[in-house]
């Protein structure tokens, strides 16, 4: 099991740019998450799913979207960057039932 | 809403000493709670967690007790060791009265440790 993978793992994007980070996981698992992670601060939930077809807001789903077309991939997109979105992502997943969330390796994103 | 607040960080300690990270929260409902560790450049990874009141988790000589008096969930380890220089991250989610949350959890800021050797 590769578990959950996320690419890329650095990006540099300038302001207006749109890009999608993408994650997968191997572990049919129905729960994703998306995370952001600034500096000195807690992750706080951008977007989650609860299967194929269902997302839902998190705490800080401006500028974002995202889509869940398959149980395993759950891309992030960013339509319009923002220096604000400056951050490291984190994508997670889960099973039903057990709650505890399995994180990708992360996606350092830089918006100049 | 649910919120966690871990103790200000950083913390340095030197090898073998002994490890408290205090962990607080607030929540509505039922919530689980969990300590995360991150290590350089890694993501996060479940260190250990507990569901419900009393409840002791425990993993790797770290452990943290469910206490609803108290509304905490300390992280002790009795010795540390360099290898444990992360981040800690104290986490709940909160089932809600109708028994439910999706699995999504609510973070504390993170707590810097740095053991010495």
């Amino acid at each position: 099991n590769a578990g959950v993978t996320q690419t890329p793992k650095f990006r540099i994007l300038k302001i207006g740019q749109s890009m999608t980070l993408q994650c997968t996981q191997d572990m049919n698992h129905n729960y994703m998450y998306w995370y952001r992670q600034d500096p000195g601060m807690g992750l706080k939930l951008i977007y989650y799913s609860v299967g194929a077809g269902i997302t839902d807001k998190g705490e800080v789903p401006n500028g974002y979207n995202v889509s869940r077309s398959t149980t395993e991939d759950f891309p992030l997109r960013l339509e319009l960057a923002a220096p604000s979105q400056t951050s490291v992502y984190f994508c997670a997943s889960s099973q039903d039932r057990e709650w505890t969330q399995y994180f990708g390796p992360g996606t350092r994103l830089l918006v100049l | 809403g649910d919120s966690v607040t871990q103790m200000e960080g950083p913390v340095t300690l030197s090898e073998e000493a002994f490890l408290t990270i205090n962990c607080t929260y607030t929540a509505t409902g039922y919530p689980s709670l969990f300590w995360y560790v991150q290590y350089p450049g890694e993501g996060l990874q479940l260190l250990l967690k507990a569901t419900k009141a009393d409840d002791k988790g425990s993993n790797k000589g770290f452990e943290a007790t469910y206490r609803k008096e108290t509304t905490s969930f300390h992280l002790e380890k009795g010795s540390v060791q360099v290898s444990d220089s992360a981040v800690y991250f104290c986490a709940l989610s909160d089932r809600g009265a109708g028994g439910t949350s999706y699995g999504k959890l609510t973070f504390g800021q993170g707590t810097i440790l740095t053991v010495h050797p």
